[in-house]
């Protein structure tokens, strides 16, 4: 079946500006996490989905970064007025259910801010 | 909050050999400890994971050990090959979210 799907796979833009992120899970997954990746960097949490649960947002750097996920399905990140520190890949990931463990990544979005 | 270490960052091995990538971690209440290995423009896929109540786990060429009294887990890879060449990510993760180590580049020399 069809895997963690992200859009867009590439992102430039310009400093200031807003930036939406798409991530779209494996169907039936009720877990969702954004992650941030710099260049050959590890990653770091943003933030975390568990089915109707309020989100685990602790991992959102500052106030600019902000996710939701409608309907328990498709997540997306916003960042808001971007910095050039913002540059990095944000890599989605979704797991099957409470207590299963195994995250299924998506193919990330390289975010450049110029 | 949770803390992950892992060592060595960068690791070269030749073809054939074995290598060893340790990871230390600080919360007591985590308990899976999966092992994730990502190529180069790709995304990380697991290779390997290990839950609390195990102390080892293998998988052909590959094994993970866990130490919970020393919160040290370990991936140890045999019989290396080009193709094992990467970076590999450790993590600690307890009823929600995983923390992630740094990362260990793997080279494997043919």
């Amino acid at each position: 079946g069809a895997g963690v799907s992200q859009s867009p796979s590439n992102k430039v833009t310009e400093k200031g500006k807003d930036v939406e992120l798409r991530c779209d899970p494996i169907s039936g997954h009720t877990a969702l996490y954004w992650y941030r990746q710099s260049l050959g960097q590890g990653l770091e949490f943003l933030i975390y989905f568990q089915g109707n649960s309020a989100p685990d947002k602790s991992g959102l750097p500052s106030d600019r970064f902000s996710a939701e996920r409608t309907g328990g399905s498709v997540s997306t990140l916003t960042i808001q007025r971007t910095q050039q520190e913002d540059s990095a890949v944000y890599l989605c990931a979704s797991s099957p259910q409470r207590g299963a463990d195994e995250q299924f990544f998506g193919p990330g979005t390289r975010l450049t801010v110029l | 909050g949770e803390n992950v270490e892992q060592h060595p960052s960068t690791l070269s091995v030749q073809e054939g050999d074995s290598a060893v990538i340790k990871c230390t971690y600080s919360d007591s209440a985590s308990n899976y400890f999966p092992w994730y290995k990502q190529e180069l423009g790709k995304r990380p896929q697991l290779i390997i994971d290990i839950r609390s109540n195990v102390g080892e786990k293998k998988d052909q060429r590959i094994a993970v050990t866990l130490n919970k009294t020393a919160k040290h887990f370990s991936l140890h890879i045999t019989e290396t090959q080009p193709e094992d060449s990467a970076v590999y990510f450790c993590a600690a993760k307890d009823a929600g979210k995983s923390t992630f180590g740094d990362g260990t580049t793997l080279t494997v020399k043919p």
